[in-house]
């Protein structure tokens, strides 16, 4: 496996539901991310992980809980989420520290569904 | 939140024409990146800029960054369906701050 990968693909859940999901990065990047992507927004950020601490939390009701066991994994549990939590959830890394460069490199998502 | 616009929201243009694509903030940024994003499919990164004024060029994208760092531009020359996706800026308010403010996103379809 190359690059950032995220299972899983889509997943139907509903509110009383718990799931997890769960991403990894084989690019040897320090810095991981969750956002979330919804119809007619901008890309929200959610999490933000810097060698496995978290360094960002923008404000994500507790029902989302993010988990860094290592720089390599990142995962996010959900748990009696809303049908408004419906959206795609991406998973990012980088090599953070890295002077200027500070671009993201991007899982393919998975597409939440709430009912 | 610093908010990046880009405009336009949605274009449909036909295959071969040329385009381009704004993206502006009142905030200064200490680098800019470019993203397309296909259906399905995470953004994929096409480039970073850095320097005020600074132009690259990636076959038949030219990308801008301005002179205040505060805006940029995609240019694409002779589009071609596979053009076609939602094309998403993001800036970088400092140097090594891991956390990026993307934009509002254009969505850009190319017609045979």
């Amino acid at each position: 496996e190359t690059g950032v990968t995220q299972t899983p693909r889509h997943l139907v859940m509903g509110m009383t539901n718990k799931k997890s999901l769960k991403c990894e990065q084989h690019l040897g990047h320090n810095a991981m991310y969750w956002y979330k992507q919804s119809a007619k927004k901008p890309l929200e950020l959610m999490f933000v992980y810097n060698f496995k601490e978290q360094t960002e939390n923008n404000s994500v009701p507790s029902r989302f809980s993010p988990e860094c066991p290592n720089s390599s994994h990142l995962f996010l549990h959900l748990h009696t989420l809303q049908p408004e939590d419906s959206a795609l959830y991406l998973c990012a890394s980088s090599q953070a520290r890295d002077s200027r460069r500070v671009a993201q490199y991007f899982g393919p998502g998975t597409r939440l569904t709430v009912l | 939140t610093q908010l990046l616009e880009q405009s336009p929201q949605f274009l449909s243009i036909q295959e071969g024409e040329n385009l381009t694509v704004y993206c502006n903030s009142s905030s200064v940024f200490s680098s800019l990146q470019w993203y397309r994003q296909e259906p399905g499919e995470g953004p994929v990164l096409l480039v970073t800029v850095v320097t005020g004024g600074e132009v690259k060029k990636l076959k038949r994208l030219t990308f801008q960054f301005g002179d205040a760092r505060k805006d940029s531009s995609l240019h694409i020359t002779a589009a071609q369906p596979g053009d076609t996706g939602l094309y998403l800026c993001a800036g970088a308010l400092s140097f090594g701050n891991e956390k990026l403010t993307f934009g509002t996103g254009t969505r850009l379809t190319i017609i045979p």
